[in-house]
């Protein structure tokens, strides 16, 4: 079946350090893929999306590229803030369904 | 435009007992899905209702089961609760019910049964 692993977290980083949150798939057919962010009591927001091999997403400073060739859709920001401290999950949906299979999530921590 | 509202946010219910979980969809959009977050998880797909019918089904037992409404809005019913219900669970909307179509998700209700 379709899945999503992400890196163990948490990932503890200072603030403006690089950030690189590692998310690799296995999947029937041509995936899109997706990143969602969770802050502390509240539900998931859309981070950014990619719909085709080589594609880049990228949103708030925070880039993933599509790459069908290591099945992997990392998530990248250059130089993260403490209000980047949140959960960060890696999903894909198949060609013609809307349902999301997700990652275990990876939580990012940001000290000042 | 309103986004997507779920009642309640917090419940406490007993082994054994029954419980319905509400959600509003965002306005225009005729697709919701649930899913259940366990502790430390990652959201697992429950189902996904399309203009009041089913649309598909995650691996969930038959215990689990939805509604959607003429309005959009759903509720999601889990009959004989089990300790292991216990966990977040999240309504999301979305325009259609095609793939690549943004959702949008709700802050959740956190179920805890006891």
């Amino acid at each position: 079946g379709d899945s999503v692993t992400q890196m163990e977290g948490p990932v503890t980083l200072s603030e403006e350090a690089c950030l690189t949150i590692n998310c690799t798939y296995t999947a029937t057919g041509y995936p899109s893929l997706f990143w969602y962010v969770q802050y502390p009591g509240e539900g998931l927001q859309l981070l950014l999306k990619a719909t085709k091999a080589d594609d880049k997403g990228s949103n708030k400073g925070f880039e993933a590229t599509y790459r069908k060739e290591t099945t992997s859709f990392h998530l990248e920001k250059g130089s993260v803030q403490v209000s980047d401290s949140a959960v960060y999950f890696c999903a894909l949906t198949v060609s013609g369904y809307s349902t999301l299979t997700f990652g275990k999530g990876t939580m990012l921590l940001v000290s000042p | 435009e309103t986004g997507v509202t779920q009642s309640p946010t917090h419940l406490i219910k007993t082994r054994g007992q029954q419980v319905t979980l509400r959600c509003s969809s965002q306005s225009g959009h005729n697709t919701v899905s649930w899913y259940q977050q366990a502790l430390g998880q990652g959201p697992q797909f429950i189902f996904q209702y399309y203009r009041e019918e089913e649309n598909g089904r995650g691996n969930f037992p038959p215990r689990f089961s939805g509604l959607q409404f003429p309005n959009y809005s759903s509720e999601l019913n889990v009959n004989a609760l089990e300790l292991d219900d216990s966990a977040l669970y999240l309504c999301a909307s979305s325009l259609t019910v095609l793939t690549n179509t943004e959702a949008f998700f709700g802050q959740g209700t956190r179920l805890t049964v006891v």
